[in-house]
């Protein structure tokens, strides 16, 4: 019954490192999304995936790459990170586009870049 | 102006208060409106759906008033386990794109 699962929970990185956030469901979800949340702004939306194949962008798209090969899957790759990409990150899912769909969300990761 | 607004609180009631929280949205397009909850460092997860006509799951008590753009959610009878920050979440029609408030906190006190 695992859900939507994201790893890792904590990461510290410093500027100019990479590195890729997972997140996988297993609910055969076509929809899967990357959220961050920071202080006073609420969840704003980075990427998201309509199906295996399909990415486009969120509202805050820039610095961060995803790619969906599988349905289960969709990572978020920092290619050379900022101390502005410190934030909490959530990976969520759905049956289908987000309108009248429940979201479930993974447990979340907290990032901080120095 | 933000897309979707919330008072952030926090609002601080007694055991068995009720209380209301309202979200005001910009885009009249908007179609589908939800509450998440939030805990603590933890997910969101789904409250209710807000329905046209209104809907209600126990102490909890959602409305939609489309000519002033805004929902509300009203909870009955507090329970401690209520204090959390709840999410308002709005989409607008054919998009694949939900947008979240900045939650409103909560905080029920014995």
């Amino acid at each position: 019954n695992a859900g939507v699962t994201q790893t890792p929970k904590f990461q510290v990185l410093k500027t100019g490192q990479s590195m890729t956030l997972q997140c996988a469901q297993d609910m055969n979800h076509e929809y899967m999304s990357w959220y961050r949340q920071d202080p006073g702004m609420g969840l704003r939306l980075i990427h998201y995936s309509v199906g295996a194949g399909i990415t486009d962008q969120g509202e805050v798209p820039n610095g961060y790459n995803v790619s969906r090969s599988t349905t289960e899957d969709f990572p978020l790759r920092l290619l050379s990170a900022a101390p502005s990409q410190t934030s909490v990150y959530f990976c969520a899912s759905s049956y289908g586009p987000g309108n009248n769909e429940k979201l479930f969300f993974g447990s979340g990761t907290q990032l901080s870049v120095l | 102006r933000k897309e979707v607004e919330q008072d952030p609180g926090p609002f601080n009631v007694p055991e068995g208060a009720t209380v209301a929280f309202n979200c005001t949205y910009s885009n009249s397009a908007s179609q589908s409106f939800f509450w998440y909850r939030q805990d603590c460092r933890k997910e969101p997860k789904l409250l209710m759906s807000v329905y046209s006509s209104g809907n209600e799951d126990g102490r909890f008590t959602a409305q939609l008033n489309r000519a002033s753009q805004y929902i509300s959610l009203l909870i009955r009878d507090s329970k401690l386990s209520d204090s959390a920050t709840y999410l308002c979440v709005v989409s607008s029609y054919n998009t694949d794109k939900l947008i979240f408030g900045t939650g409103t906190r909560l905080q029920v006190f014995p």
